[in-house]
């Protein structure tokens, strides 16, 4: 069956470093893959979108990379700070764009 | 703030009621997506509306209804309720142009509580 992990274990990291979560998907080809923030109580907020034919992607201090052949996304927030501190969920699409199937999610959080 | 509302903010019902959730899209959307989300995971899928049809559903069962209104709000129904549907509901609405990916702006969601 289609999978989607992410490390459920909270990413703890110092304020000033990079952080990078990983997205690991199996049994499953996606033509798109997204990144959201979701902070305590609210919806997810929208943060890169990446297409299958892109390796790589960058947003200010966000930076995404999709290798299919690893079925692997990575997400590093660069110079991280303490507001960064959120959950991060990776999401795939179906090829027709009309289902998104989310990742459990990984918590960060960047101490001062 | 997206723009897409979302009411109630919460709601306590017992095993076996029914319950209407309501979606206020973003202006100028045309596609509303509705998630279950339990403590701790992700969102789940369950259907899509565009254009006031049902556009992909995900694996829950056909008491999850939907509706989507030509001013593009949308509700979700959930009959017999059972205590695993407790659970934070999302709607995210989009603006679908062609097929593909396209960002979601989702909603605050509301907190079903199933006693």
């Amino acid at each position: 069956s289609q999978k989607i992990e992410q490390n459920s274990e909270a990413l703890n990291i110092q304020e000033g470093k990079t952080a990078t979560l990983t997205c690991n998907y199996t049994n499953y080809s996606p033509a798109y893959l997204q990144w959201y923030r979701q902070d305590p109580g609210r919806g997810p907020v929208f943060l890169l979108l990446i297409r299958e034919n892109e390796k790589e992607k960058r947003k200010e201090r966000l930076k995404v990379t999709f290798d299919t052949t690893l079925k692997q996304s990575l997400f590093h927030i660069t110079a991280s700070q303490p507001a960064d501190s959120a959950t991060y969920l990776c999401a795939l699409h179906n090829n027709a764009g009309n289902m998104l199937t989310f990742g459990g999610g990984t918590r960060l959080m960047v101490k001062p | 703030e997206t723009g897409v509302t979302q009411s109630p903010t919460h709601l306590i019902k017992t095993r076996g009621q029914q319950v209407t959730l309501r979606c206020s899209s973003q202006s100028g959307h045309n596609t509303v997506s509705w998630y279950q989300q339990a403590l701790g995971q992700g969102p789940q899928f369950i259907f899509q509306y565009y254009r006031e049809e049902e556009n992909g559903r995900g694996n829950f069962p056909p008491r999850f209804s939907g509706l989507q209104f030509p001013n593009y709000s949308s509700e979700l129904n959930v009959n017999a309720l059972e205590l695993d549907d407790s659970a934070l509901y999302l709607c995210a609405s989009s603006l679908v142009q062609r097929q593909g990916a396209h960002e979601q702006f989702f909603g605050p969601g509301t907190r079903l509580t199933v006693l």
